[in-house]
């Protein structure tokens, strides 16, 4: 069975200062990566996802991850966060050709100071 | 589009009375979930419908029923609340059983039982 590991449960940053948030996962067969966000007092919305193709994938709102299969991570960066990314983020794991319902990490809480 | 719909948004319980979380989507998808959401466990699987007239159990379905009414609605029951399924409750659809698709998220229900 695969599984997510979210490595941080909280990430404090300044405002207009790079972040990355870290994913692990563990699966013995190809894997669908995503990353959701949920913003305050909201259901989950997809941030992106990486299917095939490139590794770098870019998403809404100035977001992007990139898969790394020989280290099996997929971090979501962005170089300049707002406040108004303050969220919690999902990372998520579905096996392809297997079962499509996914696995969730714990989330990780992004809070963006002034 | 409103999406996924799911009502009520609040609701106090106390302990051994049952309750219906509804839940409807728009887009005619195929699939649909039901979530919790507790404080450092992410979220948690309760029970899925793969299509119309069929359910199955996730990873959390003790003490939780649901019902797919048809291929719009799919609806959670509490048939005696505990103090232990105070949480956010989150409906969520997905096209068919790709595992690449995108889940759509409900706003979520905070369910509270004293």
């Amino acid at each position: 069975a695969q599984s997510v590991t979210q490595l941080d449960s909280q990430v404090p940053v300044f405002e207009e200062a790079p972040v990355e948030l870290r994913c692990n996962y563990s699966s013995s067969v190809s894997v669908y990566l995503f990353w959701y966000v949920q913003y305050p007092n909201q259901g989950l919305q997809l941030l992106l996802k990486y299917l095939s193709g490139s590794t770098l994938v870019k998403g809404i709102n100035g977001f992007e991850a990139e898969f790394n299969k020989s280290q099996t991570s997929f971090h979501l960066r962005k170089p300049s966060v707002h406040i108004s990314d303050t969220a919690e983020y999902f990372c998520a794991v579905t096996l392809s050709g297997g079962s499509y319902i996914p696995t969730f990490g714990r989330g990780t809480s992004l809070i963006v100071h002034p | 589009n409103a999406g996924v719909t799911q009502t009520p948004k609040f609701q106090v319980l106390k302990t051994g009375q049952s309750m219906t979380l509804q839940c409807a989507q728009d887009m005619n998808h195929n699939s649909m979930y039901w979530y919790r959401q507790d404080p450092g466990m992410g979220l948690r699987l309760i029970y899925y419908s793969a299509s119309e007239g069929t359910t199955d159990k996730g990873e959390v379905p003790n003490g939780y029923n649901v019902s797919r009414l048809n291929k719009r609605e799919f609806s959670l029951r509490l048939e005696s609340a505990a103090p232990s399924q105070t949480s956010v409750y989150f409906c969520a659809s997905s096209e068919d059983g790709y595992s690449g698709n995108t889940i759509y998220f409900g706003e979520g229900s905070w369910l509270t039982v004293v």
